[in-house]
């Protein structure tokens, strides 16, 4: 079964504004992980963030934690069109990641 | 620049054919994983290695699907024989040693159809 849920299925924004992807999970994690994925390539690991800790930065990403709430968000500022994808979350627990079903986000130019 | 590697990227087949498919991980990458993805399911973890040893193959049908490490530098995932519901895109991804919590590297994944 799907751990982690991401909101919304799909994003349209224009190019120059920022985009904000949401996650929610259901059980204990040891970390949360953000994947992006281009059309017929495979996942590439955008950041990770651990359990204890509550927000962290990589360059145009932002993403926080929220153990209480059981949910992370991923926020890229200043999008560009390159950053159209899909965007997964997935929950580490059990030495093993478990994959959203991802987010389409498209940038319009 | 270290990658990992999956053949064939493409592979068209008929029902009740055997499908292998390898992947190559990183070079001292000691965890390996095989994912599989649709639409409809999304991506599901099959099964993955550590120092080439089965950890959890749980999620692959087991009647039909097989996972090896036969060394270090190869993994393989055969289904015999496969069905059309078999039809989706096979990631492998490998992640380094001290845990799997560390990210994992995926492989540009195998485009199974299975006619």
């Amino acid at each position: 079964s799907q751990q982690g849920e991401e909101d919304p299925q799909a994003l349209s924004i224009q190019e120059g504004e920022n985009a904000t992807m949401n996650c929610s999970y259901k059980t204990s994690i040891n970390n949360l992980q953000w994947y992006r994925q281009n059309s017929g390539r495979g996942l590439v690991h955008l950041i990770l963030i651990r359990s204890n800790e509550r927000e962290k930065h990589s360059g145009r990403l932002r993403v926080t934690l929220d153990t209480s709430k059981k949910s992370s968000s991923l926020l890229i500022t200043a999008s560009r069109a390159a950053d159209t994808a899909s965007y997964f979350c997935a929950t580490g627990a059990n030495s093993k990641l478990t994959f959203g079903k991802g987010i389409t986000l498209s940038v319009r130019p | 620049d270290a990658r990992v590697t999956q053949t064939p990227r493409h592979k068209v087949t008929e029902m009740g054919q055997e499908v292998t498919m390898r992947c190559q991980p990183i070079l001292g990458h000691n965890t390996v994983f095989w994912y599989r993805q649709t639409m409809m399911q999304g991506l599901e973890l099959l099964a993955y290695f550590r120092n080439r040893a089965p950890l959890d193959d749980s999620g692959m049908p087991k009647d039909r699907f097989s996972a090896e490490m036969p060394d270090a530098t190869l993994a393989t995932l055969k289904i015999q024989p496969s069905e059309p519901r078999d039809s989706a895109v096979y990631f492998c991804a490998s992640a380094k040693p001290l845990d799997s919590y560390n990210e994992q590297f995926f492989g540009p994944g195998t485009r199974l159809t299975v006619l």
